[in-house]
C-alpha cells in the first residue's frame, strides 16, 4: 500500500466548475498535509497547507481534512484553464520534512 | 525575497560517470530536501538536512549521498550513473522547525543519462 494515493485523472471539468481532488494517506499518525500545483516541465509550487480537521479557505482553493477518515480533498471554484495542471498531495509524518507525495491528479480545464 | 536555487538546470552524463547538483534555499531556512521525480515513481524522498546533518534518509543506495554546509546550501552527489538515474532533481527548502513546515521547491536539475 503507498502511503498517499490519488486518482491520476485525467480530472476534465469546463471552465467556471468546481473542480474537486482527492486524496487519502496510511500514516493515522501524519500531522501536515499540502497541495502542490505542477505544471508540466515544473517544478511543484506550493498552494495550500491544511493542519487540523476541517475546511480551509484560500481565494478560489478549499482544502479538506479529516483525519479519521484519512482524507484529504482539494476544491477550485470557478476553475480557469490556467488551471490545468497536475496537483500533488503530500503528506508529513510525524518525521521532520520527510514528505510522501501521491502521483498526483492531472487536471483539464475546458474553455 | 529569493527562491530556492538549484544549479545546473540541465545536465547530460555517460553512464559510469558522477554528477554534484546543487541547491541553495530561501535564506533563513535551515533545511534542504531532496527528491527524484520520474514518470513511472513521481516524487520520491532522497534525503533532508538540517544544521549539516543528515535527519532523514529514503530508500535509495547508497550511490546516492549530500551534504550540506554551514550556510544551509546543500549539495547531491550521484555517483557511478546509471540510465535509471535520469530524472528532474529537485530540492525543497524549508525552516525545518517540528510539524511539518512548508516546504519550497527549487526550480530542479534535470539529468540525464546516456
Amino acid at each position: 500500500q503507498k502511503e498517499v494515493e490519488q486518482n491520476s485523472g485525467p480530472l476534465s471539468v469546463p471552465e467556471g466548475a468546481i473542480a474537486s481532488l482527492n486524496c487519502t494517506y496510511s500514516d493515522r499518525g501524519s500531522q501536515s498535509f499540502f497541495w502542490y500545483r505542477q505544471y508540466s516541465g515544473k517544478s511543484p509550487e506550493l498552494i495550500m497547507s491544511i493542519y487540523s480537521n476541517g475546511d480551509k479557505e484560500d481565494g478560489r482553493f478549499t482544502a479538506q481534512l479529516n483525519k479519521a477518515s484519512q482524507y484529504v480533498s482539494l476544491l477550485i471554484r470557478d476553475s480557469q484553464p490556467s488551471d490545468s495542471a497536475t496537483y500533488l498531495c503530500a503528506v508529513n509524518p510525524l518525521n521532520f520534512n520527510k514528505f510522501y507525495f501521491g502521483s498526483g491528479t492531472k487536471l483539464n480545464v475546458k474553455p | 525575497k529569493a527562491g530556492v536555487t538549484q544549479t545546473p538546470r540541465y545536465l547530460i552524463k555517460t553512464r559510469g560517470q558522477q554528477v554534484t547538483l546543487s541547491c541553495s534555499p530561501i535564506s533563513g531556512h535551515r533545511s534542504v530536501s531532496w527528491y527524484q521525480q520520474t514518470p513511472g515513481q513521481g516524487l520520491q524522498f532522497l534525503f533532508e538536512y538540517f544544521s549539516e546533518t543528515q535527519r532523514n534518509k529514503g530508500n535509495f543506495p547508497g550511490r546516492f549521498s549530500g551534504r550540506q554546509f554551514s550556510n544551509s546550501r546543500s549539495e547531491m552527489n550521484v555517483s557511478t550513473l546509471e540510465l535509471g538515474d535520469s530524472a528532474l532533481y529537485l530540492c525543497a527548502s524549508s525552516t525545518g522547525t517540528a510539524g511539518g513546515t512548508e516546504a519550497f521547491f527549487g526550480q530542479g536539475t534535470r539529468l540525464t543519462v546516456v
